[in-house]
């Protein structure tokens, strides 16, 4: 089946760690995204990348990094400098070329102890 | 910088209501809107699309409209269900110099009782 697969669903790591969430598409998408969900509110926007090797920060890039080395691939990392880490993470694919729609995976939980 | 407020926050109604949720945005240069659905603890799934050229997107007893001149959409449920019930978001679609992004509202959280 076609979609977004992250992992892993839930992480727990200790306060100045760094740790890597998967976003793997088999859509064919150009167009991938990182967002990130606080509770009670909207997504606000990290990373995204529009072609392999090319990224661009969002609204709140700060003690984050991300990579493209694949169309398929976009790993985020969570830096020891991102002050408040816990949160919903979410990534998405786009192809601009057709409709242009936005398609989510499942959300990786990642809470800091 | 585009923001995209939503009304009402929270909403409950008894089944078989018809209702509609509202979304608002500042930016009118948009190429798309989409709305979404969440449950809790997952992802979004994507609802309607409606293109920049259009005025409204049908799926079944849900129908969104847009009014880009305005800033404006709205998302129709008709006959409501217990099923219905989740977080709907909308995200109006710019182009930018570095690229294409959505912008999300901060959701309508709708319960609908049996």
């Amino acid at each position: 089946d076609g979609g977004i697969t992250q992992s892993p669903k839930y992480l727990f790591r200790k306060e100045g760690q760094n740790v890597t969430l998967s976003c793997e598409q088999n859509l064919n998408h150009d167009a991938m995204y990182w967002y990130r969900q606080d509770p009670g509110q909207g997504l606000r926007l990290i990373y995204y990348s529009q072609i392999v090797n090319d990224f661009q920060k969002g609204d709140i890039a700060e003690g984050y990094s991300v990579s493209r080395e694949k169309k398929e691939s976009f790993p985020l990392t969570v830096t020891s400098a991102q002050k408040n880490p816990t949160a919903f993470y979410l990534c998405a694919s786009r192809n601009p070329g057709t409709t242009g729609e936005l398609f989510f995976g499942e959300g990786s939980r990642l809470t800091v102890l | 910088k585009q923001e995209v407020t939503q009304i009402p926050a929270a909403l409950s109604v008894p089944e078989g209501e018809n209702l509609v949720l509202n979304c608002s945005f500042t930016d009118s240069a948009i190429y798309n809107l989409q709305w979404f659905r969440q449950d809790p603890g997952k992802g979004l799934t994507s609802l309607l699309l409606i293109q920049s050229s259009q005025r409204e997107q049908t799926s079944g007893r849900l129908n969104a409209s847009l009014d880009k001149s305005s800033g404006r959409s709205t998302l129709y449920i008709a006959a409501s269900q217990p099923g219905d019930s989740a977080t709907y978001l909308c995200a109006p679609g710019r182009e930018e110099t570095s690229g294409s992004r959505l912008t999300f509202g901060e959701g309508t959280q709708l319960t609908v009782n049996p």
